[in-house]
């Protein structure tokens, strides 16, 4: 069966510091990726997708910037946080290759920003 | 873009009555889910939709992609605590590559 881990489960950081959060994907090979975050504990913005290693599609402007190092890892980072950063970030995969649409989601990071 | 309409923000349920919820687009989709939420955690699938006036079942549970493929709808049969949650539903329109569009959510809560 498939699993998906996020680390950090929370993390605090300040305002100028830099972000590093990790998601990898186990059970499954060359699954499409996705980056969201989740403000206010309401809706789920689309940050980042990646359909295989090494390409990123990202779907709103900002301070962040999403890699995929290997197949089954998601890598979110930031080199200065804004206060607006602040939220819950949630990874989530899908299988890759097919028109298949189901996402199956990570536990997610609360970062906090000071 | 297109978007998913969910209403109302929050729902307030006695333990064992039965709730219905909507999620309504003015677009055309091609597939529905619906996930819940609890707090401090990731979303998880409840049930997955693809075909017109396709209706599914997972426990309680049962949902039904609308026949004008432009909405659909959760029902939570004899409800229980654990219901608790944020229901969020979502869809793809052709063409999207994969992503999904989300409803904001509905906020369910169930008085013991």
């Amino acid at each position: 069966s498939q699993t998906i881990h996020q680390w950090p489960a929370t993390l605090v950081q300040p305002v100028g510091s830099p972000l590093s959060l990790e998601c990898t994907v186990e059970g499954t090979s060359n699954p499409n990726l996705y980056w969201y975050r989740q403000a206010a504990g309401r809706g789920l913005q689309l940050l980042f997708y990646s359909v295989g290693i090494g390409q990123i599609s990202s779907e709103v402007p900002q301070n962040l910037s999403a890699s995929r190092p290997q197949d089954r890892q998601f890598i979110l980072s930031s080199k200065k946080l804004l206060l607006s950063d602040s939220g819950f970030y949630l990874c989530a995969w899908s299988v890759g290759g097919t028109v298949a649409y189901e996402q199956y989601f990570g536990p997610g990071t609360r970062l906090t920003v000071t | 873009g297109q978007q998913l309409n969910q209403s109302p923000q929050s729902m307030f349920i006695q333990e064992g009555e039965d709730v219905s919820m909507n999620c309504t687009s003015s677009s055309i989709f091609n597939t529905w889910l619906w996930y819940k939420q609890e707090p401090g955690e990731g979303p998880v699938l409840l049930i997955a939709l693809y075909k017109a006036g396709e209706l599914t079942s997972n426990g309680r549970l049962t949902a039904q992609f609308g026949i004008t493929r432009k909405d659909s709808f959760l029902n939570i049969s004899a409800s229980i605590p654990s219901d608790v949650g944020i229901y969020f539903c979502a869809g793809d329109v052709e063409g999207a590559n994969s992503k999904l569009t989300f409803g904001k959510g509905i906020t369910l809560s169930v008085r013991p």
